[in-house]
């Protein structure tokens, strides 16, 4: 299977403990996505990378959180003294490069995503 | 800030009806999508719409853009069941120098067909 991988799938944590989410992106794809999607809500973007570079970030990733693409293939994000709030699933996705001279298209192709639940 | 708003929240319908999910968006974009979500599972791409007045058909699923009312519609003709699942519009934001960026999702419309 070639499609979008994120390990774990599922976290169980106590308050204040960190954890950490992996995400590998399919393979020649050079943008890759973070979002988070509580229960009943669409997915809200949480921070992107062009290859290894952290292009934007939003407003929802606090201080405690913080994400890396070392290399510009896989991704990890973590998060720090988590908190009950914190509880959601985390979802990754990587884009398809565009044709030559345009701009990707934007379609995203999401992973399974990491469920978070923090007690 | 770029909002994306779909009505119904919530959809019931009978197998074999026909019905429209709409998806208003607050900014200009050129660039819309569609996505279908099970329970506990991610998100699958439906559709790419990527112009004023494009139209894609799937099956029983039909979507369109209209860029100049910032409007979108998913349509579904002859429900069955299997199409019983969460459908998420997403548009894209500012297209900078990078190319296309960030997607901003809607809150999503549970459908339910109900045979």
């Amino acid at each position: 299977d070639t499609g979008v991988s994120q390990d774990p799938r599922h976290k169980i944590t106590k308050r204040g403990q960190n954890v950490t989410f992996r995400c590998d992106p399919i393979s020649e794809h050079n943008r890759l996505y973070w979002y988070r999607q509580t229960l009943g809500q669409g997915p809200e973007f949480l921070t992107y990378f062009q290859n290894e570079a952290q292009l934007e970030k939003s407003r929802l990733l606090s201080d405690r959180f913080s994400a890396e693409r070392p290399k510009g293939s896989f991704s990890t994000l973590e998060i720090q003294r988590t908190e009950q709030g914190d509880s959601a699933m985390y979802l990754c996705a990587s884009s398809v490069p565009g044709l030559a001279g345009g701009p990707p298209t934007g379609e995203l192709f999401f992973g399974e995503g990491s469920r978070l639940t923090v007690l | 800030e770029l909002k994306v708003e779909q009505n119904p929240l919530f959809l019931s319908m009978q197998e074999g009806k026909n019905y429209t999910i709409y998806c208003n968006y607050s900014t200009t974009s050129d660039r819309l999508y569609w996505y279908r979500q099970d329970p506990g599972k991610s998100l699958e791409s439906l559709f790419v719409l990527l112009s004023n007045g494009a139209v894609k058909q799937e099956g029983r699923l039909m979507a369109s853009l209209d860029t100049k009312a910032r409007l979108s519609t998913l349509h579904i003709t002859a429900a069955v069941h299997d199409l019983s699942a969460t459908y998420f519009c997403a548009v894209e934001g500012y297209i900078s120098n990078f190319g296309n960026e960030k997607l901003t999702f809607g809150t999503g419309t549970r459908l339910t067909i109900i045979p």
